[in-house]
C-alpha cells in the first residue's frame, strides 16, 4: 500500500462547482506539499504545510493540515477550466530530510 | 528567466544504449534532486544532492549515476538502457532553510522512450 494515500484518483466537475481532493498517510507528516502538474509538464509548486491545524490560501485553493499532521486536503472553489490537471500531494515523511514520498496523484476534469 | 531546465525535453533510443540528462537550476538553491515517473504518473524521488554531496539515494540500478559539477548541475547518466526505464525524469531543486528543507521547484521533465 502508498505511504500517502490520495483519494480521488479521479474527478470530474462541472464549471464552478467545489471540489476537495484528500492527501492521508498513517505517518507525521513534517511537510506537506500541494503540486499541480498539467500533461506534458512539470510540477507547479502550489502551497506548503507544516504546522498542525495550518491553512493556506492562493486564489480560490485552500489547503488545510489537521492537527495531527497525518491528513491534509485541497479545496478549490468555484472550479474553473484552468484548474484541470494532476494534483499531487507530496509529504516527508522521514522526520525533515528533503526526500518526499508523492501520493498517487488525482485527476480533475473540469467541464465548461 | 527558467529556474530548472532540462535537456533534452525528449530522448528516444535503443535499448543497451548509453544516454544523459542535464539538469540546471539557476535559483542559488543548495540541494537537486531527480525524480522518475512512471506511466501510471506515480512520481519517485531517485537521488538527491546537497552543496554537491550525495544525501539521499534510493533503491536505483547502478546503471543510473548521478553526478553533481557545481550546485547549480545535477546531471542524470544511465548505462545499458533497458525497456522499463522508459519514463519522464524530472529534476528538481530546493534551498535548505533554518526549519529544514523547503518547497521543491521542479522541472519541465526529459521524456526517454527505449525501444
Amino acid at each position: 500500500s502508498q505511504e500517502l494515500e490520495q483519494s480521488p484518483q479521479s474527478l470530474i466537475v462541472q464549471e464552478g462547482k467545489n471540489l476537495t481532493i484528500n492527501c492521508t498517510s498513517s505517518k507525521t507528516l513534517y511537510g506537506l506539499y500541494w503540486y499541480k502538474q498539467k500533461y506534458g509538464e512539470g510540477l507547479i509548486f502550489l502551497m506548503m504545510l507544516q504546522k498542525g491545524g495550518e491553512e493556506k490560501s492562493h486564489e480560490k485553493i485552500t489547503a488545510k493540515l489537521d492537527e495531527k499532521k497525518q491528513q491534509s486536503s485541497l479545496h478549490i472553489t468555484a472550479s474553473q477550466p484552468s484548474h484541470a490537471g494532476i494534483y499531487l500531494c507530496g509529504a516527508d515523511l522521514s522526520g525533515n530530510t528533503g526526500k518526499l514520498i508523492f501520493g498517487q496523484g488525482t485527476t480533475l476534469q473540469v467541464k465548461p | 528567466d527558467t529556474a530548472v531546465s532540462q535537456t533534452p525535453k525528449y530522448l528516444v533510443t535503443q535499448m543497451g544504449n548509453d544516454k544523459s540528462i542535464k539538469c540546471e537550476q539557476n535559483l542559488g538553491h543548495d540541494t537537486m534532486y531527480w525524480y522518475k515517473q512512471d506511466s501510471k504518473k506515480f512520481l519517485k524521488i531517485m537521488f538527491s544532492y546537497n552543496n554537491k554531496e550525495l544525501i539521499i539515494n534510493e533503491t536505483v540500478p547502478n546503471r543510473f549515476s548521478p553526478k553533481s559539477p557545481d550546485k547549480a548541475h545535477l546531471n542524470l547518466h544511465i548505462n545499458s538502457l533497458e525497456l522499463g526505464d522508459s519514463a519522464v525524469y524530472f529534476c528538481a531543486s530546493s534551498q535548505t532553510g533554518t526549519s529544514g528543507f523547503n518547497e521543491q521547484f521542479f522541472g519541465p521533465g526529459t521524456r526517454l522512450t527505449v525501444l
